[in-house]
């Protein structure tokens, strides 16, 4: 599975938009990017996922660049619950799908 | 969907015990992992099973460290002899085939060896 490289910390104001990016250079053809997210002392929570559109539910939406290398993360309404760490993962489904976290990024939103 | 269920939330042992840890998935998921997680690193796989059949271990999974799942259901994960090292959180995760929806995740077993 392709490495991803996330920023280690950001921060956002309550209420406004939260953008976190991603960048998976050498992401293959067949790998989807996942985003999960692990509140403090929780397990990790799916977020959304993508191939080669952009995606969105009601938790947030997900931007894939035209080429696949990078994409970003947006919570369109930052609140203070959003306060955890994002992963963003390359996954390719079949096989066992197992996912490979990296350290993620540290997102506070600040009141 | 009652969601992922870790047993116990927390685990204190004293070096050189054994410990045995209990996910139950979601019912529907034929999908099932488990993870190690220390402080400040993301989750870290350690082993998956399709229905009750153990596909895939990493190497992090010593010989001390066993994972089953009878009858395709709840896992048990167990280790003997506990060292200082293991303290992690261990968590659970469970999906159906294609992580259509992603994995669910239990809130994990907080184990601390003493």
């Amino acid at each position: 599975d392709a490495k991803t490289t996330q920023p280690p910390s950001m921060d956002c104001a309550e209420g406004r938009a939260a953008n976190l990016p991603c960048n998976h250079s050498t992401i293959s053809g067949n790998e989807y990017v996942y985003w999960y997210r692990q509140i403090h002392s929780q397990g990790p929570q799916y977020i959304i996922h993508g191939l080669k559109n952009n995606e969105t539910n009601e938790m947030a939406s997900l931007i894939i660049t035209e080429d696949r290398k990078s994409s970003t993360l947006i919570l369109p309404h930052a609140t203070l619950r959003d306060t955890a760490v994002y992963y963003c993962i390359a996954l390719a489904q079949g096989g066992s799908e197992k996912l490979v976290f990296g350290k993620g990024t540290k997102l506070t939103v600040n009141p | 969907d009652t969601g992922v269920s870790q047993d116990p939330r927390h685990k204190i042992t004293k070096r050189g015990q054994n410990v045995t840890f209990r996910c139950d998935p979601i019912s529907e998921h034929n999908r099932l992992y488990w993870y190690r997680q220390t402080l400040g690193q993301g989750p870290e796989f350690l082993t998956y099973f399709q229905n009750e059949a153990q596909l895939e271990k990493s190497r992090l999974l010593s010989d001390r460290f066993s994972a089953e799942r009878p009858k395709g259901s709840f896992s048990t994960l167990e280790i003997q002899r506990t060292e200082q090292g293991d303290s992690a959180m261990y968590l659970c995760a469970s999906s159906v085939r294609t992580g259509e929806k992603g994995y669910t995740f239990g809130s994990g077993t907080r184990l601390t060896v003493v």
